[in-house]
């Protein structure tokens, strides 16, 4: 099983849609969670952070975390093309705060 | 502050080369991480700085990886005798100390060994 997993994709969603993307993990003892997007050939591009179980905002994104089930997600509201990329979630573990495990990411694609 | 960059963006090696990369972080963070990402693949962890210590090595990081952190300013990443598999972006991140709030990574080092 690997630390962190996602679903590879592609997810294809309309111009103005919901995006879902999930990841879980395997450490139940993980403690801080990462979303990154990563645009082809680039490197990867901080979205957001999330440590407690629930819901985080920030504009257009939603960071959801629930611990009991290993579960994080990210919703993209009113999806724009810009938006297509490859995201990956990344998980600290072990209670080592110094490095991340990465999920492969799950490529979306925003089509107008 | 212009980030953390990257030197060179890409480099072409045939294989038994050594090569090296350079990585300057962000002034304020005194973490610098080596991460090593192939095509489909998230990074992967190879090693981290706190100023000029490096605390923690991947086992990824064989005999042939070297990365150093002088004066806890820049950092270099050497392969010696390079290999295909070597062949990746070689991505440099920093943060604030404990990496709470996450990375800021630089634009990579895409490496090819032909």
């Amino acid at each position: 099983q690997k630390e962190v997993e996602q679903n590879s994709g592609p997810l294809s969603v309309p111009e103005g849609a919901i995006a879902s993307l999930n990841c879980t993990y395997s450490d139940r003892g993980s403690q801080s969670f990462f979303w990154y997007r990563q645009y082809s050939g680039k490197s990867p591009e901080l979205i957001m952070f999330i440590y407690s179980n629930g819901d985080k905002e920030d504009g257009r994104f939603t960071a959801q975390l629930n611990k009991a089930s290993q579960y994080v997600s990210l919703l993209i509201r009113d999806s724009q093309p810009s938006d297509s990329a490859t995201y990956l979630c990344a998980v600290n573990m072990r209670g080592n705060f110094n490095k991340f495990y990465f999920g492969s990411g799950t490529k979306l694609n925003v089509k107008p | 502050d212009t980030g953390v960059s990257q030197n060179p963006r890409h480099k072409i090696t045939k294989r038994g080369q050594n090569v090296t990369f350079r990585c300057d972080p962000i002034s304020e963070h005194n973490r610098l991480y080596w991460y090593r990402q192939t095509l489909g693949q998230g990074p992967e962890f190879l090693t981290y700085f706190q100023n000029e210590a490096q605390l923690e090595k991947s086992r990824l990081l064989s005999d042939r990886f070297s990365a150093e952190r002088p004066k806890g300013s820049f950092s270099t990443l050497e392969i010696q005798r390079t290999e295909q598999g070597d062949s990746a972006m070689y991505l440099c991140a920093s943060s604030y100390p404990g990496g709470d709030y996450g990375y800021t990574f630089g634009s990579g080092t895409r490496l090819t060994v032909v």
